[in-house]
């Protein structure tokens, strides 16, 4: 079983509209989650952290379930822009301060 | 200020060749991450440094891959006797301290093995 598991999409979606990925982790160890974006041919970029209580950026939601050892993040209003890869992100304490990565949801938002 | 750098961006070799892929971190971080990531993958670790030491090789998929930061700040992976399978996108990443999550990518070196 992978670490990190998502669902790798593509997620097609027309402008305006709201979409949720989800994401679960293997290892209950686990401290720290995150949600990077990554543009083609381009390096991760941190979207934003995950804490349990739950929060909020602009049009992104991102949530954790401790118990159910899941992530998600929530896009609402989509615009063009938001089309990428979005990669859930556990940082495992078995190996030190690495980040794990899953293998990323695709997104494409058309007009 | 400046990003994370690495070089080159594009590295074509042949196989059973040496290749050594290099980062600048971002100045002032102590803690430097190399990644590899296969297409359609998410980025795996392979390796990082706090300071000079490696603190964590357990990613480094053989004895054919190897990492330095000999003063702290500059990291060089280097690859032996390529094989077709080492074909990626190479990212390293820097962070202030190991304490820090943050990681900042550089944009990664596409390494192909013909």
């Amino acid at each position: 079983r992978k670490e990190v598991e998502q669902d790798p999409g593509p997620f097609n979606v027309p402008e305006g509209a709201t979409v949720a990925f989800n994401c679960t982790y293997s290892n209950s160890a686990s401290q720290s989650f995150f949600w990077y974006r990554q543009d083609c041919r381009k390096e991760p970029k941190l979207l934003m952290s995950v804490y349990s209580s739950g929060n909020e950026d602009g049009r992104f939601t991102a949530q954790l379930n401790r118990a159910s050892q899941y992530i998600s993040l929530l896009i609402r209003d989509s615009k063009l822009s938001d089309s990428a890869t979005y990669l859930c992100v556990v940082c495992s304490n078995q190996a030190g301060t690495a980040l794990i990565f899953g293998k990323g949801t695709t997104l494409s938002v058309s007009s | 200020g400046a990003g994370v750098s690495q070089t080159p961006s594009n590295k074509v070799t042949e196989k059973g060749k040496y290749v050594e892929l290099r980062c600048d971190p971002i100045s002032g971080h102590t803690a430097l991450y190399w990644y590899r990531q296969s297409l359609g993958q998410g980025p795996e670790f392979l390796i990082y440094f706090q300071g000079t030491g490696a603190a964590d090789d357990s990613g480094l998929p053989n004895d054919r891959f190897f990492a330095v930061r000999p003063e702290g700040s500059v990291s060089t992976l280097k690859i032996q006797r390529t094989e077709r399978g080492d074909s990626a996108v190479y990212l390293c990443a820097s962070s202030p301290t190991v304490s820090t999550d943050t990681q900042y990518f550089g944009p990664g070196t596409r390494l192909t093995v013909l």
